[in-house]
């Protein structure tokens, strides 16, 4: 069952414009969230992140969102690049059984940027 | 920033080959690692948490004796891919976070390892 949810898996935009990235969650009790970036044979790099107790975290161009009723974040990016152009991913931490914790990923949207 | 170096980048072998994969931090300490599989335009699923000095433990569906790993130190963690098949084919890749951050510092992942089983 996919709790974290990128209902998007493409997205085109003009370089210059605003990219918007978007994410849903199904668990309320997720409180952190995390953005990363993966190009074609390359690990995911992180981007930014944002706790629950805020509604928004700005970074350069990078902007996430939180909509904690609606269970929904985004991702903002702009003006947006050529390079920015991947495979974007949101995920949340996501806890153990055994203790500790990791991420749950969302499927991924794939940013192509255009000239 | 903290690195983290996997290695091979890509693997192509023969069906019934054992494949070790490598994760290293370079620059930090890592108690826990953690290895996930993504199937083409599907999402990174998690397959183990890797413990220093203790035994993985496997997510549900996993199987712990066809995926060996071994958390040997503070910087390297290994999978083994044990006699492999083609439905073993897959992006495999690692992540670790450092052990003197918090709960909710980024992982830093490794490139990951393309695994192709002719």
């Amino acid at each position: 069952d996919q709790q974290v949810k990128q209902n998007s898996p493409s997205l085109s935009v003009q370089e210059g414009r605003i990219s918007i990235l978007n994410c849903d969650y199904t668990n309320s009790m997720f409180d952190y969230f995390l953005w990363y970036k993966k190009y074609p044979a390359e690990g995911p790099t992180f981007l930014i992140s944002i706790s629950s107790i805020k509604d928004k975290n700005e970074d350069g161009r990078f902007t996430v969102f939180l909509n904690k009723s609606a269970k929904h974040l985004s991702l903002h990016i702009v003006p947006s690049q050529p390079g920015d152009s991947a495979v974007y991913f949101c995920a949340t931490i996501w806890e153990l059984t055994g203790g500790g914790n990791t991420l749950t990923f969302g499927t991924g949207t794939q940013l192509k940027v255009e000239l | 920033g903290a690195v983290v170096s996997q290695h091979p980048s890509r693997v192509i072998c023969k069906s019934g080959t054992s494949v070790k994969i490598e994760c290293r931090s370079l620059d930090f300490q890592a108690t826990t690692m953690f290895w996930y599989r993504q199937f083409p335009k599907q999402s990174l699923m998690l397959m183990a948490t890797s413990n220093e000095g203790s035994k993985a433990t496997y997510e549900q569906g996993v199987e712990k004796d066809k995926f060996l790993i071994n958390h040997a130190s503070l910087t390297l963690s290994t999978l083994t891919v044990t006699s492999a098949h083609p439905e073993d084919s897959s992006f495999y890749i690692c992540s670790a976070r450092d052990a003197g951050g918090s709960g909710n510092q980024p992982q830093h992942f490794g490139d990951g390892t393309r695994l192709s089983i002719l």
